[in-house]
């Protein structure tokens, strides 16, 4: 859903499913984009990474999809783990090496 | 050390006073950022510093924000005459070099509050 004001959108699913959250960017110029985890009180942690030359990258539990037709970013979390429970935002470079910015982020509940 | 430190962890400040953020980076690490982070919402860059190179501070939002970074190591961010809009988490960042990719690491963050 889209975030209006302070309501994040939100995802809740069971423990051992699995969780896509997904990202529109804006600027056509990106061809970096990362996926961070924000946990309750801490600061962002990367993720995983794709560049504009690939439309898939899998890690561990973790894939990330790019479609640049649409400007679409999507992050696949297999077997979803409470330890998953967090803030998950998307960021574009917008051509730039060091300058992201960042959606606004999706909550992810995981239910035991 | 280990990590990517800030302090202090919150700051309680009232409206119109002056506020400093400090941000120590991993050593060794030559560029660090500044974001902010406003309730609910994704991070706001604010500012880079890369070795010894003039700053990017085109995400200041209004010239009461000023950053520096003495030695290539600490960081300081000021914010002169708090305003209510200001609160917000600041988030500090450091890497080996400019590119916010794997070698990134955020600190935890300064909660500012302004009453």
């Amino acid at each position: 859903g889209e975030n209006v004001g302070l309501h994040l959108p939100t995802l809740s699913v069971q423990e051992g499913d699995n969780s896509i959250i997904n990202c529109a960017y804006s600027n056509s110029a990106s061809d970096y984009f990362i996926w961070y985890k924000q946990e309750s009180g801490k600061g962002p942690q990367f993720i995983i990474d794709i560049r504009s030359n690939m439309d898939k990258r899998q890690g561990q539990r973790v894939t990330v999809l790019l479609n640049k037709t649409v400007k679409h970013l999507s992050l696949q979390i297999a077997a979803t783990q409470p330890g998953d429970s967090a803030v998950y935002f998307c960021a574009e470079n917008g051509g730039s090496n060091y300058k992201l910015t960042f959606g606004k982020g999706t909550l992810l509940t995981v239910n035991p | 050390g280990a990590g990517v430190s800030q302090s202090p962890s919150n700051k309680v400040t009232e409206k119109g006073k002056d506020v400093e953020l400090r941000c120590d980076p991993i050593s060794g690490h030559t560029a660090l950022y500044w974001y902010r982070q406003s309730l609910g919402q994704g991070l706001e860059f604010l500012i880079y510093f890369q070795g010894n190179s003039a700053p990017d501070k085109s995400g200041l939002p209004s010239d009461r924000f000023s950053a520096e970074r003495t030695g290539g190591s600490v960081s300081t961010l000021t914010i002169q005459r708090t305003q209510q809009e200001d609160s917000a988490v600041y988030l500090c960042a450091s890497s080996l070099e400019g590119q916010m990719n794997t070698e990134a690491f955020f600190g935890q963050g300064t909660r500012l509050t302004v009453v």
